[in-house]
């Protein structure tokens, strides 16, 4: 069974610039949150979907970061236009609908923004 | 607030040495507590989970956690630590019934000595 998957794994861009990062969760899972560490701290939650449907977008910073999950399957989160401040690596979790499960995650995109 | 606190930024042992990496939160109840470990170039990996019952959880590659309400903590140890061992540890909380986000610490980078 494939894991969670992330593209690009790294991205540079230049501050102004626009970034669209995605995330194909584990086959069938019908949760997907996406998380963020920034330069050494804790790694903190930006947004849940279940299926196409935003749960809790709580944690999105502001209104430059815009997730998508088109069809309940894989999701992409664009920043536009992205600052200095949005470096760091976003990480991507599934996990099924049955609750009391683990979250699965990807390997991250390190974003840098110069 | 909730919050998870891992005091420990950097911990260096030997290869062989036992192992304790703490964990503190704070939560308004007794959440579902996760251990993560990232290994370099690796997305993050469920090392064990707390849900309910027994306090003493076995996880894999023979590192375990115990829950002590008291103290609101969830500390990881391993009897014997391996060279690949070295990797980042993370500390997770997340509500009861495992749909929602997960609060992260700090983490805790290990480093094994030969």
């Amino acid at each position: 069974e494939a894991g969670v998957t992330q593209f690009p794994s790294h991205s540079v861009i230049e501050k102004g610039q626009t970034v669209t990062l995605r995330c194909d969760p584990i086959s069938g899972h019908d949760n997907l949150y996406w998380y963020r560490r920034v330069m050494g701290k804790e790694i903190k939650f930006l947004l849940h979907f279940v299926k196409e449907s935003k749960q809790d977008e709580s944690g999105m910073p502001n209104n430059r970061f815009l997730a998508e999950r088109t069809g309940g399957t894989y999701s992409t989160l664009k920043v536009q236009p992205a600052e200095l401040e949005d470096s760091g690596v976003y990480f991507c979790a599934s996990s099924p609908l049955a609750g009391g499960s683990e979250q699965y995650f990807g390997p991250g995109t390190r974003l840098t923004v110069t | 607030a909730q919050s998870v606190t891992q005091p420990d930024i950097h911990i260096t042992v030997s290869e062989g040495a036992s192992l304790e990496l703490r964990c503190n939160y704070s939560y308004g109840a007794t959440p579902y507590l996760f251990w993560y470990v990232q290994s370099p170039g690796q997305g993050l990996q469920l090392l064990l989970k707390y849900f309910s019952g027994d306090t003493l959880v076995q996880g894999i590659k023979g590192f375990e956690a115990e829950f002590k309400r008291s103290q609101s903590s969830f500390n990881l140890r391993k009897p014997s630590v391996h060279w690949s061992d070295a990797a980042e540890y993370f500390c997770a909380v997340g509500a009861p019934g495992g749909y929602n986000k997960l609060i992260f610490g700090a983490g805790t980078r290990l480093a094994v000595h030969p």
